[in-house]
């Protein structure tokens, strides 16, 4: 299966860390991103990690990876206004294969208050 | 300038009519994508093309087409557009890596 999934909203304040959740279901991925969606834009990676890694902290973000479960995390401490965005988790399907192919979650809708 | 651009940025349209939207690239790709975001549900591949001679559905490919005139232009038609085929459209191009550039999107409405 090809299905990535997310919680649709999450609210914190300014201050918080934030921590949007995703579950995949294909164990072949390799890769593994978060993309963010500002309003009224297209998508822009944010991270990535590797299928072989558990953990990649990039400044104010940390990326978890449980490949037994299939569950990705994204971290982000410190959250400021400027975050409020929709983050979107993907995988990439046999990378470097005839099947390549990126497929995005649901999208998490983050609310940061002040 | 942009690395992929999308044209048009807006469009309404009655059901039933063709409409094509078109995605040009500078970024020298090979991978161009499709895909529509709807409100809850995320970005949904419609279609994907790995060069100019290959084409492959995605998920949601029923009631669309593409074409792939060029490496740098992948464009998405709808041959009769239907109202619940109103969302907002993203050309998207990677390398491979994974690590995807995405147009400004494409809102359609279909009434």
């Amino acid at each position: 299966g090809e299905d990535v999934e997310q919680s649709l909203f999450l609210s914190v304040r300014e201050g918080d860390s934030s921590v949007i959740n995703c579950t995949y279901t294909d164990s072949s991925s390799t890769y593994l991103y978060w993309y963010k969606q500002e309003p009224g834009a297209g998508l822009q990676l944010l991270t990535y990690i590797f299928s072989n890694m558990d953990m990649k902290q990039d400044q104010r973000l940390t990326v978890l990876l449980n490949k037994k479960d299939k569950h990705l995390s994204l971290r982000i401490a410190d959250t400021q206004t400027g975050d409020s965005a929709i983050y979107f988790c993907a995988e990439i399907l046999n990378y470097g294969g005839a099947t390549n192919k990126l497929i995005f979650g649901t999208g998490t809708l983050l609310a940061v208050q002040p | 300038d942009a690395d992929v651009t999308q044209t048009p940025r807006n469009r309404i349209t009655k059901t039933g009519k063709r409409i094509m939207l078109e995605c040009s690239q500078t970024k020298g790709h090979d991978r161009m994508y499709w895909y529509r975001q709807d409100p809850g549900l995320g970005l949904q591949l419609i279609y994907y093309s790995f060069d100019v001679k290959d084409i492959n559905k995605g998920e949601i490919s029923d009631g669309y087409s593409v074409s792939r005139q060029a490496q740098a232009k992948f464009s998405l038609s709808l041959e009769s557009a239907i109202p619940n085929q109103t969302a907002l459209y993203f050309c998207a191009t990677s390398d491979g890596t994974g690590e995807a550039f995405f147009g400004q999107g494409t809102r359609l409405t279909v009434v």
